[in-house]
């Protein structure tokens, strides 16, 4: 089975401060992951996504990601958070196996304090 | 129920055949997205429902594909004509409301043949 974690529910940061989301996963294989950001009203859109290849991914919106196999993690990062960054943000997984089965996490709400 | 609910969960069907894919939000959930996501590529938005109005359809990739919603209940997401490019997952997801958090269910795999 395959299950993805975001162990934070809720993060508030400062503006101007930095950033790091959580996200752990379980699968058998090394899995294509993918961050999502969800703002209010719109549609999920793709941060980034990691395939193979460079564990640290650049995404759009100055994110990052670095994909850690040793601890099942691909965190999400940023240097300094704008507070156009509240959001919702999703991690999650696609099975690299038969099935291609999409997992998402239950996702992190940020809240960006100006 | 407990959370959103897809079915089928896999559906294989032959290249030209119409199907249907259904989703029950969760009880309450005024919003409604269709998602699909095609092999190697991020999360393509399709469509969004507020109650049974869809006053967003500019995902919908063509005329073959269409979605309804009954209330505030059960949407089905029609694809008619299927083509081997609409294999792919395709993932509901409700929430509260515009906005609120959303919650996803597992998704419908779809595979033309």
């Amino acid at each position: 089975a395959q299950s993805v974690t975001q162990p934070d529910i809720h993060i508030t940061v400062s503006e101007g401060a930095s950033l790091e989301l959580r996200c752990n996963y379980s699968y058998g294989a090394t899995p294509y992951l993918f961050w999502y950001v969800q703002s209010p009203g719109q549609g999920l859109q793709l941060l980034l996504k990691y395939f193979s290849g460079d564990t640290l991914v650049q995404g759009i919106k100055g994110f990052e990601a670095e994909f850690k196999r040793s601890q099942s993690s691909f965190n999400l990062r940023k240097p300094s958070v704008h507070w156009s960054d509240a959001a919702e943000y999703f991690c999650a997984l696609l099975g690299t196996g038969g099935g291609n089965k999409l997992t998402f996490g239950t996702g992190t709400q940020l809240k960006v304090e100006l | 129920g407990a959370g959103v609910s897809q079915s089928p969960s896999n559906k294989v069907t032959e290249k030209g055949k119409d199907v249907e894919l259904r989703c029950d939000p969760i009880s309450g959930h005024t919003a409604l997205y269709w998602y699909r996501q095609r092999l190697g590529q991020g999360l393509e938005f399709l469509i969004y429902f507020q109650g049974n109005s869809a006053p967003d359809k500019s995902g919908l990739p063509s005329d073959r594909f269409s979605a309804e919603r009954t209330g505030e209940s059960v949407s089905t997401l029609t694809i008619q004509r299927t083509q081997q490019e609409d294999s792919a997952v395709y993932l509901c997801a409700s929430s509260l409301g515009p906005g609120e958090k959303l919650f996803f269910g597992s998704g419908t795999q779809l595979s033309v043949l």
